[in-house]
């Protein structure tokens, strides 16, 4: 299979912790990409990061990219009830097709 | 960004049955996709569909089982056809962001279940 793996799969904490989200893939890439699914709904962008960036922010996300080790992690600071949703990573090869593959996701539950 | 909605929002189907989906986008788009996601896991790719040209499908789906449609820019119907107990998914459509993004902007998605 194509698809990426991230961990944990599952992830519980409390607001105000920061959580972390990590994701595995398998082929070289342009860029990787961060989506928000709320309760089994459309997927919202959170932010992309190119092949040839190390680290990038946005707000309360940070997101690292290891090539070498074809990995990312994403990072919520400070995290809100709100924040509770799934995330996935997705990967755009370098074939010149606008194809998306999607990581396994993380289930994020942040308590109040 | 652009805005889609897709109809039906949810549906519950016999077995044997087809379902069409259909995906508005409010902007004109070339690239459009369709993507499954079984319970409780990720979205797969079932194909992409430009306009004026036939959908192209990802190894595992056939345009018999969904065959896709894509009238215009702005809309596009995916077909569940002779369902199963195991087509039970949510099914997305999704748009390129625009020239110089790679982005995708995801539809609000369709439930269904087939009983």
């Amino acid at each position: 299979s194509q698809q990426g793996e991230e961990d944990p799969q599952a992830l519980s904490i409390q607001e105000g912790e920061n959580a972390t989200m990590n994701c595995s893939y398998k082929t070289s890439i342009n860029n990787l990409q961060w989506y928000r699914q709320n309760s089994g709904r459309g997927l919202v962008h959170l932010i992309l990061i190119r092949s040839n960036e190390r680290e990038k922010h946005s707000g309360r996300l940070r997101v690292t990219l290891d090539t070498s080790k074809k990995s990312s992690s994403l990072l919520i600071t400070a995290s809100r009830a709100a924040d509770t949703a799934s995330y996935f990573c997705a990967t755009l090869a370098n074939t010149g097709f606008q194809k998306l593959v999607f990581g396994t996701g993380t289930r994020l539950l942040v308590s109040p | 960004s652009a805005v889609i909605s897709q109809k039906p929002s949810r549906d519950i189907c016999q077995r044997g049955t087809s379902l069409t989906i259909q995906c508005q986008v409010d902007s004109q788009v070339t690239m459009m996709f369709w993507y499954r996601q079984q319970p409780g896991q990720s979205l797969t790719l079932i194909a992409t569909a430009n306009q004026g040209s036939e959908a192209t499908y990802e190894s595992g789906f056939v345009i018999d089982k969904f065959p896709i449609s894509r009238p215009n820019l702005t809309f596009s119907t995916l077909t569940v056809s002779n369902m199963s107990p195991e087509d039970s998914s949510i099914y997305l459509c999704s748009v390129a962001g625009g020239e110089g993004t790679d982005t995708q902007y995801f539809g609000p998605g369709t439930r269904l279940t087939v009983l």
